[in-house]
C-alpha cells in the first residue's frame, strides 16, 4: 500500500518566494494533517482536516501561511512570501477519523528558505 | 486540555544495555496511548499503541503498559541496538480531541557498539 506522499522531498528557495508543498493522503484516511519540525520548537501542528474541512487551524504560524483540501486525495500548504525563520522539516499525515486511530506520516518535506 | 510529558533526553547507551523512557500524561476520558518512532531523515512512524488499561503494546523487541493509576506509558526495550538509535515520541489520542493526536516533545536514543 503506498503511504502518505509529499511532494516535493527539498526545496531551498529564496526569501520572498512562494512555496508550495503537496500532500496525497493514504486512500480511505479522512483526516489529514500538516505538522512542522525543527530543532528549536520540535514537532507542531499546524493545521488539521476532517472529510476535507480544515478543523483547527490554531497552530498556523501567520497569515503567510495557508493550506487547502480541494477533495479527499490532495492538500496544500503553501507559504507566502517565504522567510528564513520557516526552514523546517514540514510533514504531512493522515489517519481515519476518530479518536484512537494511528497518524500515519509521509517522508516530510525539507524547506530551506535563503 | 490534554498533554503529555516525556522523559527528556538525550538518551545515549552502550549496545545491549536496558532501556527505559519515561512517559506520563494528562487527558480526560479514556485515551488511546502510542509510542512513534522517527529514524534519521524519515517520518513518525508507529512502535506500538495500547487502547485501555492495563493493556501491553509491543513490537520489535520494546514494551509499554498502559497503567491508568500512574497516567504512564513507559517505554522499554531489554536489549538495544545500535539500529535502535533514533527519536522516540510518545503520544496521546483522546475522545475530547476529535481525532487529533497529543505528541511530548521527543526523547533522542543514541546507541554505541
Amino acid at each position: 500500500d503506498a503511504g502518505v506522499i509529499q511532494s516535493p522531498r527539498h526545496e531551498v528557495t529564496e526569501m520572498g518566494q512562494e512555496v508550495t508543498l503537496r500532500c496525497k493522503p493514504i486512500s480511505g484516511h479522512n483526516s489529514l494533517f500538516w505538522y512542522r519540525q525543527t530543532m528549536m520548537r520540535g514537532l507542531e501542528l499546524l493545521i488539521y482536516f476532517n472529510n476535507n474541512v480544515p478543523i483547527d487551524d490554531s497552530g498556523m504560524p501567520e497569515d503567510r501561511f495557508s493550506a487547502k483540501m480541494p477533495n479527499a486525495s490532495f492538500s496544500t500548504l503553501k507559504i507566502q512570501p517565504s522567510e528564513p525563520r520557516d526552514s523546517a522539516v514540514y510533514f504531512c499525515a493522515s489517519s481515519l477519523a476518530g479518536y484512537g486511530n494511528t497518524i500515519y506520516f509521509g517522508e516530510g518535506s525539507w524547506l530551506t528558505v535563503v | 486540555g490534554d498533554s503529555v510529558t516525556q522523559m527528556e533526553g538525550p538518551v545515549t547507551l552502550s549496545e545491549e544495555a536496558f532501556l527505559t523512557i519515561n512517559c506520563t500524561y494528562t487527558a480526560t476520558g479514556y485515551p488511546s496511548l502510542f509510542w512513534y518512532v522517527q529514524y534519521p531523515g524519515e517520518g513518525l512512524q508507529l512502535l506500538l499503541k495500547a487502547t485501555k488499561a492495563d493493556d501491553k503494546g509491543s513490537n520489535k523487541g520494546f514494551e509499554a503498559t498502559y497503567r491508568k493509576e500512574t497516567t504512564s506509558f513507559h517505554l522499554e526495550k531489554g536489549s538495544v541496538q545500535v539500529s535502535d538509535s533514533a527519536v522516540y515520541f510518545c503520544a496521546l489520542s483522546g475522545p475530547t480531541n476529535a481525532g487529533k493526536s497529543t505528541f511530548g516533545d521527543g526523547t533522542t536514543l543514541t546507541v554505541k557498539p
